[in-house]
């Protein structure tokens, strides 16, 4: 099946450094999802891309879809506390192409060092 | 608008048991899907219900199990439970009819099996 590899596995910065992190995928994705989870929560989407190359910003937040259609990025500019959380991405796998059936990556631990 | 509503939001059952867990969409949204979060696996997909119907299927034995109501609510059950069960349980919902739909989760039930 389907399987996506985000790195890093976790990451420890300090308030007000950048953040970048990527997903792989073994297939082609036609959508790529980036979602927050903070803990004791479900995750809450971010972004959505939907084109082979898009770049598209919400906030600070930057994400882009790679142009081979198997990969993704995210970035962060100008952490702060409540961008602690897990970061995942996630991409739909239904026989629908709708977004009811995810895949999700193996997430990214952001935790922010006072 | 309120939100997708999961309950219970905690559960400690014993092997062997079984558990039902309930859902509530956000009104309007007819797509309900499934989702098993524990730490080794990540989140995997359990089902989609949309209109009574299941429509997508994970990799889940049969154990697993669930259905919608005419109010789009659904419940999910797991029966003969084994301690691997332990894990936080999502909802989420989606309007389900079209493309590149968002999918807003619960906040999820913590099953914890003794």
């Amino acid at each position: 099946g389907q399987q996506l590899n985000q790195s890093p596995q976790s990451m420890f910065i300090q308030e007000g450094e950048d953040v970048s992190m990527n997903c792989t995928s073994s297939s082609i994705f036609n959508t790529w999802l980036w979602y927050k989870q903070d803990p004791g929560e479900g995750p809450v989407l971010l972004i959505a891309l939907y084109k082979a190359g898009e770049l598209t910003s919400n906030g600070r937040l930057t994400a882009q879809f790679g142009i081979t259609r198997k990969d993704s990025f995210l970035n962060i500019s100008a952490s702060i506390p409540s961008d602690v959380g897990i970061y995942f991405c996630a991409g739909p796998s239904g026989i629908r192409a709708g977004n009811e059936k995810l895949t999700f990556g193996t997430g990214t631990r952001l935790t922010i060092i006072p | 608008k309120a939100g997708v509503t999961q309950t219970p939001r905690y559960l400690i059952k014993t092997r062997g048991q079984q558990v039902t867990l309930s859902c509530s969409p956000i009104s309007g949204h007819r797509s309900v899907s499934w989702y098993q979060q524990t730490p080794g696996q990540g989140l995997q997909f359990l089902f989609e219900y949309f209109s009574e119907t299941q429509r997508n299927k994970g990799n889940f034995p049969g154990r697993f199990s669930g259905r919608q109501f005419s109010n789009s609510r659904s419940e999910m059950n797991v029966s003969t439970l084994e301690l691997g069960d332990s894990a936080l349980y999502l909802c989420a919902s989606s309007l389900g009819t079209g493309l590149n739909e968002k999918l807003f989760f619960g906040s999820g039930t913590q099953l914890s099996v003794l």
